[in-house]
C-alpha cells in the first residue's frame, strides 16, 4: 500500500503571495490532519478533516486554511504568506475520525518565505 | 508551560546502551504517542498508549496515568537509532481531536 504522499516538497515564495499544499492520505484513511513544525515552536496541530468536513482547527490565524475532497485527499491554503511562515509542513492520515489511532505521516513539504 | 515536556533534550549514548525518554503532561489525555523523526523530516508512528505498556522489537513504551508520565526505552542501542523523539498527546474530551506535542528528544547513539 502506498503511503502518505504530500506535493510539492519543496517550495520557495516570496511574502504576500499564497501557497496551495497538497496530501494525499493511505488509501481508505478518511482521516487528514495537518501541522507545521518550525525549530523555534517544533510541532504544532493546524487541523484535522473527516469525510469532507473540518472537525478541528489549531490556534492558527485564518490565513490558514484548508480543505478535503470525496477521494479523502487533501489542501492546504495558506494566503498574504510571512516570513514566519516558513515551516516544514507535515499531513498525517489515519482510518477513523476518533483520533486515538495511529497517525502516518507524509514527508512533509518544506517551505521557504522569502 | 508547556503541556508536555520531555528530558533530556538531547541525549548522546554509546551503542549497546539502555536509553530512556521521559515524557510528562499536565492535563487529562485520552491518548499518548511516541513519534520518531530522522533528519529530512520523516515522521514515523512508533506507539499510541492509553495504559499500559507497549512493544515492538527493542523498543518499549509505557504510561502511568495517574502519575501523567510515560518512558520510552530503547534496549541495545544502535547507532541507526539516532533521531529526534517526540510525545504527543490528544487532550480528553467532547470530539476534539488536538494533538498537543513535546518540544523532542534528539538522540545520538555512537558506534
Amino acid at each position: 500500500k502506498a503511503g502518505v504522499t504530500q506535493t510539492p516538497r519543496y517550495l520557495i515564495k516570496t511574502r504576500g503571495q499564497q501557497v496551495t499544499l497538497s496530501c494525499s492520505p493511505i488509501s481508505g484513511h478518511r482521516s487528514v490532519s495537518w501541522y507545521q513544525q518550525t525549530p523555534g515552536q517544533g510541532l504544532q496541530f493546524l487541523f484535522e478533516y473527516f469525510s469532507e468536513t473540518q472537525r478541528n482547527k489549531g490556534n492558527f490565524p485564518g490565513r490558514f486554511s484548508g480543505r478535503q475532497f470525496s477521494n479523502s485527499r487533501s489542501e492546504m491554503n495558506v494566503s498574504t504568506l510571512e516570513l514566519g511562515d516558513s515551516a516544514l509542513y507535515l499531513c498525517a492520515s489515519s482510518l477513523g475520525p476518533t483520533g486515538d489511532e495511529t497517525q502516518y505521516f507524509g514527508p512533509g513539504t518544506r517551505l521557504l518565505v522569502l | 508551560k508547556n503541556e508536555v515536556e520531555q528530558s533530556p533534550q538531547n541525549l548522546t549514548a554509546q551503542e549497546g546502551e539502555f536509553i530512556t525518554i521521559n515524557c510528562s503532561y499536565s492535563v487529562g489525555i485520552s491518548a499518548l504517542h511516541w513519534l520518531q523523526q530522522h533528519p529530512g523530516g520523516g515522521i514515523v508512528s512508533l506507539f499510541m498508549l492509553s495504559s499500559g505498556k507497549k512493544k515492538h522489537g527493542r523498543l518499549i513504551a509505557t504510561i502511568n496515568i495517574q502519575e501523567k508520565h510515560s518512558s520510552l526505552h530503547i534496549t541495545a542501542s544502535h547507532p541507526r537509532d539516532s533521531a529526534v523523539y517526540i510525545c504527543a498527546v490528544r487532550l480528553r474530551g467532547g470530539s476534539n481531536y488536538k494533538l498537543t506535542f513535546g518540544k523532542g528528544t534528539l538522540l545520538t547513539v555512537n558506534p
